[in-house]
């Protein structure tokens, strides 16, 4: 299954299916890209970052790739589970922002078994 | 959540009074960082830390404060000027790194709910 977060706030897909969560963003001057889970009413975990000096990175289970170009960034998760259902959130920032993290509204996952 | 607490996990506030919110975190961080969550909405900046006795606004300030005596706690004020303070209430912290902008970790939030 693919979303694009702003559009498409809601994936469904299958256990053992692949999932892909996208995300637009608006900065070219971003530099540094970090994806989160949020499960319900709890705080967001880490999931995995990318540098803009990066169009790849493999996590367990996940993987980000970013395309500088027409300013994009996935999370791809593989043989997605019932523990994977959460909201996913990317967030971006560069230097020049003194560190603060733009969200994204975020999309949610919905694994059916 | 790491080595990050925030408390009490409910809090009711009543009309006209200002309430505290807790976050401690035992990670040794400079920064922290306070966020707003609404229903289905994504994390608003309220303020932030990088270093002890200093902190900056975030995009929604109005009704809030903050202190930073420790660098262990940055304890959130919501006062009786923010007019619509319920919301899930997130607190981060990271390190400084030299590369730039360093992962932030979340504690389990606090829910304040107003009576």
């Amino acid at each position: 299954g693919e979303s694009v977060g702003l559009h498409l706030p809601t994936l469904s897909v299958q256990e053992g299916d692949n999932s892909i969560i996208n995300c637009a963003y608006s900065n070219s001057a971003s530099d540094y890209f970090i994806w989160y889970k949020q499960e319900s009413g709890k705080g967001p975990q880490f999931i995995i970052d990318i540098r803009s000096n990066m169009d790849k990175r493999q996590g367990q289970r996940v993987t980000v790739l970013l395309n500088k170009t027409v300013k994009h960034l996935s999370l791809q998760i593989a043989a997605t589970q019932p523990g994977d259902s959460a909201v996913y959130f990317c967030a971006e920032s560069n230097a020049g922002n003194n560190r603060k993290l733009i969200w994204g509204l975020g999309t949610s996952l919905a694994v059916n078994p | 959540d790491g080595g990050i607490t925030q408390s009490p996990k409910y809090l009711f506030r009543k009309e006209g009074q200002n309430v505290t919110l807790s976050c401690e975190q035992n990670l040794n961080h400079d920064a922290m960082y306070w966020y707003r969550q609404d229903p289905g909405q994504g994390l608003r900046l309220i303020y932030y830390s990088q270093i002890v006795n200093d902190f900056q606004k975030g995009d929604i300030a109005e009704g809030y404060s903050v202190s930073r005596e420790k660098k262990e706690s940055f304890p959130l004020t919501v006062t009786s000027a923010q007019k619509n303070p319920t919301a899930f209430y997130l607190c981060a912290s990271s390190p400084l790194g030299t590369s730039g902008t360093e992962t932030q970790y979340f504690g389990p939030g606090t829910r304040l709910l107003v009576l």
